[in-house]
């Protein structure tokens, strides 16, 4: 079983598009991230959601919107993508409230915007 | 808010050679530290982490750490590479007061026949 899913695992699409990252995890944990990573490795988190309520968003254009349905799901949307989106993006899991706990990392979406 | 800096961004060495990789940390408060590795083409993997227990952790794979709250440390070693241990590795530290944790820039090991 896989603790963090992603779906798609590449995404290629045109300048101006909109499109959604899926992502599921099945390890009961009540906090969800998104991160991004640059073509350098560099890791910066866009998001975090614990329990529905989004809890740190750092400086992403509102092109960027996190979606949870519930606990389990949090999925990202992005509105008309520009070439600087580019990137991988990761989805993540951690215990509330555990800045101990370590955060489970799903496989990564690679995003190729043309 | 709290980071984390990873000193060389790229570190090569032979097979069989002791590993160390370098990061420091900055919080105002006490932190929570963690190494990942990142396979090619794949996700973060914890390799070991620090809650405030025992200052020298043990991982996977052969990996620890130690805390050094003097110097704001927290560098991973490994004695004895092995060519599987190529791979980019990030530190990365969080705060109780807070879910956000912040990773280093990391760095990319190589490992030599």
């Amino acid at each position: 079983d896989t603790a963090v899913s992603q779906t798609p695992k590449y995404l290629v699409t045109q300048m101006g598009n909109d499109k959604s990252i899926k992502c599921e995890q099945n390890l009961g944990h009540d906090t969800m991230y998104w991160y991004k990573q640059d073509s350098k490795k560099f890791l910066k988190i866009m998001f975090s959601y614990n329990n529905k309520e989004l809890i740190i968003n750092e400086t992403v254009p509102n092109r960027f919107s996190p979606k949870s349905p519930d606990k389990a799901h949090l999925n990202l949307h992005i509105n008309s993508l520009e070439l600087g989106d580019s990137a991988v993006y990761f989805c993540a899991s951690s215990q509330a409230g555990g800045a101990r706990t370590e955060a489970f990392f799903g496989q990564g979406t690679r995003l190729t915007v043309v | 808010a709290q980071s984390v800096t990873q000193l060389g961004s790229h570190v090569s060495v032979s097979e069989g050679a002791l590993v160390l990789l370098r990061c420091n940390y900055s919080s105002s408060v006490p932190p929570y530290l963690f190494w990942y590795v990142q396979y090619p083409n794949q996700g973060l993997q914890l390799l070991l982490k620090y809650t405030s227990a025992a200052t020298l952790v043990k991982g996977i794979n052969g990996f620890e750490a130690e805390f050094k709250k003097s110097e704001t440390s927290f560098h991973l070693t490994k004695p004895s590479a092995h060519m599987r241990d190529a791979a980019e590795y990030f530190c990365a530290v969080s705060v109780r007061s807070n879910n956000d944790m912040r990773f280093g820039a990391g760095t990319r090991l190589t490992v030599k026949p």
